[in-house]
């Protein structure tokens, strides 16, 4: 079956502690992205990748990292995560070029 | 710059009749895809239904149909016969063709389907 995998699903951490929310899709797309999204405010992209080791900033990079090794995953980083990142994130991937966004079904993550 | 609008924060519409959730768009290129996605309470993003800019005819999908006006840069998305589970977070996004190029979402409808 085609999907897009997000791990953990929710997460409640502490200020400070490092954390990666992994994401993993199988069906060879180039194109993936991460998305915050929080009330009132739709979805702001984090960072996105054209492909493997091609990686920009959306629109709210500040305080995440990601990295693109393999095609199929693409893991986003928070390095030393704050209360205003708690928020519902979404890992996406698509063909290069054409094609809808494939989603995964989000990661709560809550951090106190 | 790529944009997309979408000008009802929240919408109501009563069980059984027609709703059209608005999207307006700006881009120069001319060739682009244009998708809709539903949000319900749970969460998941749902894809449902996507309108090439050259494609001839106005996509439709069950419930679903896109009212493509090329030339007024709109997109708006018609649900028929509605139903209490069409009730949830409808966004519009654009991707201009080509290699390279990322997805621009509107900030979002909420529907609300009424018995």
């Amino acid at each position: 079956e085609a999907q897009v995998t997000q791990n953990p699903r929710y997460l409640i951490t502490v200020t400070g502690k490092k954390l990666t929310v992994t994401c993993s899709q199988n069906m060879n797309h180039e194109y993936m992205s991460w998305y915050r999204q929080d009330p009132g405010l739709g979805l702001r992209q984090i960072y996105y990748s054209m492909n493997v080791e091609v990686t920009d900033k959306g629109d709210v990079p500040e305080g995440y990292k990601v990295s693109r090794k393999e095609k199929r995953n693409f893991p986003l980083i928070l390095e030393s995560p704050s209360p205003n990142q708690t928020s519902l994130y979404f890992c996406a991937s698509s063909q290069q070029g054409y094609g809808e966004l494939f989603f995964g079904e989000g990661s709560r993550l809550t951090v106190l | 710059a790529q944009k997309i609008t979408q000008t009802q924060p929240g919408m109501f519409v009563q069980e059984k009749e027609a709703v059209t959730l608005d999207c307006t768009y700006d881009t120069s290129d001319p060739s682009y895809g244009l998708f809709w996605y539903k949000q319900p309470s749970s969460g998941e993003m749902i894809f449902l239904i996507y309108q090439g800019s050259y494609d001839q005819q106005n996509a439709t999908e069950g419930r679903y149909s896109l009212n493509f006006q090329k030339a007024r840069k709109s997109a708006n998305l018609v649900i028929s016969a509605s139903q209490l589970g069409d009730s949830a977070m409808y966004f519009c996004a654009m991707r201009e063709s080509g290699y390279g190029q990322n997805f621009v979402f509107g900030p979002g409808t909420r529907l609300s389907v009424l018995p």
